[in-house]
């Protein structure tokens, strides 16, 4: 079946820090795969995303690219700030599971001024 | 964009009462709906899958009788917990399926006190 894997938090920065936070997994066939944020005592909110290999998805500075040799969507950003703060979670769709996402276990980012 | 709007986004409850949990699609149909639970600290786990008009399919270790689960219209989607207990208490989260990929409501913190 498929799964995710994400790097172990919580991980804590500065402001102004580069942030990376890596993802890998295990599907079958194409997957599309998703970087969702969730905010202190919310919902999800999607990210960022990639329906292929080589995509890169972006959005408010935060960047990943699909590898599909390395089976990876690494969540990157240049410069975080303190309202970046939150929990982080990679999740993929399709594979073996077709309309279910699978998540990654989170990961909490704390980001000091 | 598409919305979900889900509520309660809390509610207290004692135990041995049921306690039901609406998500709604906004300005699109939402064919497939997904609950999920979070426990603190942990990722989602699936619960159930549900698509309009039919039975909600429950992952395993899910009881169906417990968490009642309807989904009758397109826009639509409610989670009942019956009989509640205090390990029923958990961040539940319904996620809708449409043409805008998967929306987030924004939670429902569920404490059985």
């Amino acid at each position: 079946g498929n799964s995710v894997t994400q790097m172990e938090g919580p991980v804590t920065l500065s402001e102004e820090a580069f942030l990376t936070i890596n993802c890998t997994y295990t599907a079958t066939g194409y997957p599309s795969l998703f970087w969702y944020v969730q905010y202190p005592g919310e919902g999800l909110q999607l990210l960022l995303k990639a329906t292929k290999a080589d995509d890169k998805g972006s959005n408010k500075g935060f960047e990943a690219t699909y590898r599909k040799e390395t089976t990876s969507f690494h969540l990157e950003k240049g410069s975080v700030q303190v309202s970046d703060s939150a929990v982080y979670f990679c999740a993929l769709a399709g594979g073996t599971s077709y309309g279910k996402l699978t998540f990654g276990q989170g990961t909490i980012l704390t980001v000091h001024p | 964009g598409a919305v979900v709007s889900q509520h309660p986004s809390r509610v207290i409850c004692k135990s041995g009462t049921s306690v039901k949990i609406e998500c709604r699609s906004l300005d699109f149909q939402a064919t497939t709906m997904f609950w999920y639970r979070q426990f603190p600290k942990k990722s989602l786990m699936l619960m159930a899958t549900s698509n309009e008009g039919s039975k909600a399919t429950y992952e395993q270790g899910v009881e169906k009788d417990k968490f009642l689960i309807n989904h009758a219209s397109l826009t639509l989607s409610t989670l009942t917990v019956t009989s509640a207990h205090p390990e029923d208490s958990s961040f539940y989260i319904c996620s809708a399926g449409g043409e805008y990929g998967y929306t987030f409501g924004s939670g429902t913190r569920l404490t059985v006190v």
